[in-house]
């Protein structure tokens, strides 16, 4: 299957500090995007959508303002988790795929916020 | 986003077959059913998809009943290398391309 790759794949940051989390597909062209948070014991719940060069389509609770996304080439999604809290801490995991095929997920990113 | 129903939980063993049910009785025509299964601090990994007929692939085999309202993933011979998450989603092939995950089934594969 295809590969998506994000990094880092932990980190640590003080609480009030930004942290951006990249996700990358190192094969295809990825045209759509996606953004998922979960913890612990829980599903993933999707965050935001992403299409190459358009704003992302945040879901119903999600504040872009604090999770800013951004999709600037067909390769490459950002996730900048903005002014961190304790309650901010997660696995945060990213998803690509290439118009209507079947999307293929990265190792994700567990964010400690302290 | 049409939604889709799994057990909790289910416990096989190893070399054994184990079958996966998952129900969607709200299917809409121009759903496809994916499964994707999470082993632990790990993203969720592709299994197989289909629209209305049987499928198969190396990893599985699905099996979608005729009405399309309830679905099977099939692991011919589980390792423990397949204890994991399996999600059932339905995916609109018209819509907006985005997987909603719900609870998904915890496999447990007993050596």
């Amino acid at each position: 299957g295809a590969v998506v790759s994000q990094h880092p794949s932990w980190v640590i940051c003080k609480s009030g500090t930004s942290v951006k989390i990249e996700c990358r597909s190192l094969d295809f062209q990825a045209t759509t995007m996606f953004w998922y948070r979960q913890f612990p014991k829980q599903s993933l719940m999707l965050m935001a959508t992403s299409n190459e060069g358009s704003k992302a389509t945040y879901e119903q609770g999600v504040e872009k303002d604090k999770f800013l996304i951004n999709h600037a080439s067909l390769t490459l999604s950002t996730l900048t988790v903005t002014s961190a809290h304790p309650e901010d801490s997660s696995f945060y995991i990213c998803s690509a795929q290439q118009g209507r095929t079947e999307a293929f997920f990265g190792q994700g990113t567990r964010l400690t916020v302290v | 986003d049409a939604k889709t129903t799994q057990p909790n939980s289910m416990e096989s063993n190893e070399e054994e077959p184990v079958h996966l049910p998952c129900n969607h009785s709200t299917i809409s025509g121009t759903d496809y059913i994916h499964w994707y299964r999470q082993l632990p601090s790990q993203g969720p990994e592709y299994v197989i998809h289909g629209l209305t007929s049987n499928v198969n692939n190396r990893m599985a085999s699905l099996a979608i009943a005729e009405d399309r309202k309830s679905s099977t993933l099939i692991l011919h011979r589980a390792t423990l290398r397949d204890a994991a998450v399996y999600y059932c989603i339905l995916r609109d092939i018209q819509g907006a391309q985005k997987l909603v995950f719900g609870q998904g089934t915890r496999l447990t594969i007993n050596p």
